[in-house]
């Protein structure tokens, strides 16, 4: 089974804070994203990485950079935490190509105050 | 007009009934077609993956695909409670990495 593991499933930070949410699949998977979803909003995409050392903006990637040095992980960094970037952060992988089924970690439940 | 279209529900169904769960979508070269259940406060989990026309039985779940009048469905026979969730369509244009998910359908299964 695809297993796709999140570092906290609970967080909470301070506005302005330097943010750090980790991700990693142990399926040799080439794809990597993250996604943020709030009530009414669905499903956004922040970011993706098809390949170490790649990435591409998704939908809303203001405020927040990513890090890809190993195939296995993928980084989500807030640069400056602010409350309007609480959200339940969920990291998703899936295999090389295109049209891939995605395999969700667990979430992480971000709050900032 | 919204890529992936899905009725927000509530849809509630009783214990034992077929639950049909709709989506439609707006792009004519999607390819893809996956459909994910989530329980509340927890992550999607995939359930089903469809690339052509026609019905795609797994267990107590079935995927339909109709790509010339753009809709995917999910049918699930003898619903149960455990099946209480949101179901998300998530649909993806062929040569794209990234799907493009509905905002789900909330089904409530009432003993």
């Amino acid at each position: 089974d695809v297993k796709v593991t999140q570092s906290s499933r609970y967080l909470v930070k301070r506005t302005g804070e330097k943010v750090f949410l980790e991700c990693v699949q142990d399926m040799d998977h080439e794809n990597m994203f993250w996604y943020r979803q709030d009530p009414g909003l669905g499903l956004r995409l922040i970011y993706f990485s098809y390949d170490v050392k790649m990435k591409e903006k998704g939908d809303i990637p203001e405020g927040y950079s990513v890090s890809r040095e190993k195939k296995e992980r993928f980084s989500l960094i807030l640069e400056s935490a602010s409350t309007n970037q609480t959200s339940m952060y969920l990291c998703a992988s899936s295999l090389a190509g295109v049209s891939r089924e995605q395999y969700f970690g667990p979430g992480t439940r971000l709050t900032v105050t | 007009q919204k890529e992936v279209e899905q009725n927000s529900g509530p849809l509630s169904v009783p214990e034992g009934a077929i639950a049909s769960l709709n989506c439609t979508y707006s792009d004519r070269v999607s390819q893809s077609f996956f459909w994910y259940r989530q329980y509340s406060g927890k992550s999607p989990e995939l359930i089903m993956s469809i690339y052509s026309n026609g019905d795609k039985e797994d267990g107590r779940f079935t995927a339909q695909l109709n790509k010339a009048s753009q809709y995917v469905s999910l049918l699930i026979r003898d619903s149960q409670p455990s099946d209480s969730a949101t179901y998300l369509c998530a649909v993806n244009k062929g040569g794209s990495y990234i799907p493009t998910f509905g905002r789900g359908t909330s089904l409530i299964v009432h003993p």
